[in-house]
């Protein structure tokens, strides 16, 4: 079946450093590939997302590329803010109903 | 993009009650909608996918006769937990499927959380 890995957390860093979130997944045929960001009680937020291979979502300083040959989906930020902190997810889908996700990773970004 | 909305975004109740959440998308026509679950510090599990004017699909594990779920609109699904139990105290999130999508999307609504006394 479909999986999804991430690194696990917490990650804590200091204010603009470069951020990484490993992701790598597990899939037939050819998932749509997202990442999606959780605040302090909240509910998820896409942050981006992309739908072939070698395609590269970004959104507010972070990108992912989706690479086919490494079956990953490394989430990047190369200067994080306070306001950054959340939990990242994730996720593949293949055909628009089941999406997977990975188990999260908790990033803590201090002052 | 696409909103969707849940209410209420917290509710407290007894053992043994039925608590109804609304999920709805507000800005577009979704036959499909998704009902998840996740524990503190854990990942969205799916419990069921609601088909508008048919019966839901559970998840193997889910309990449909305590999970009831209703998609009577192309914008409303409502998910009614039944004689909750402290056990069903968990944070209930639902989702849409744009059916004019073409990138297999869904949007995310913004939570329900449920604490069972």
């Amino acid at each position: 079946g479909n999986s999804v890995t991430q690194m696990e957390g917490p990650v804590t860093l200091s204010e603009e450093a470069f951020l990484t979130i490993n992701c790598t997944y597990t899939a037939t045929g050819y998932p749509s590939l997202f990442w999606y960001v959780q605040y302090p009680g909240e509910g998820l937020q896409l942050l981006l997302k992309a739908t072939k291979a070698d395609d590269k979502g970004s959104n507010k300083g972070f990108e992912a590329t989706y690479r086919k040959e490494t079956t990953s989906f490394h989430l990047e930020k190369g200067s994080v803010q306070v306001s950054d902190s959340a939990v990242y997810f994730c996720a593949l889908s293949t055909n628009g109903q089941n999406f997977v996700f990975g188990p999260g990773t908790r990033l803590s970004v201090l002052p | 993009g696409a909103v969707v909305s849940q209410h209420p975004s917290r509710v407290i109740c007894k053992s043994g009650t039925s608590v109804k959440i609304e999920c709805r998308s507000l800005d577009f026509q979704a036959t499909t909608m998704f009902w998840y679950r996740q524990f503190p510090k854990q990942s969205l599990m799916l419990m069921a996918t609601s088909n508008e004017g048919s019966k839901a699909t559970y998840e193997q594990g889910v309990e449909k006769d305590k999970f009831l779920i209703n998609h009577a609109s192309l914008t409303l699904s409502t998910l009614t937990v039944t004689s909750a139990h402290p056990e069903d105290s968990s944070f209930y999130i639902c989702s849409a499927r744009v059916d004019s999508n073409s990138y297999n999307e869904q949007f995310f609504g913004p939570g329900t959380r449920l604490t069972v006394l």
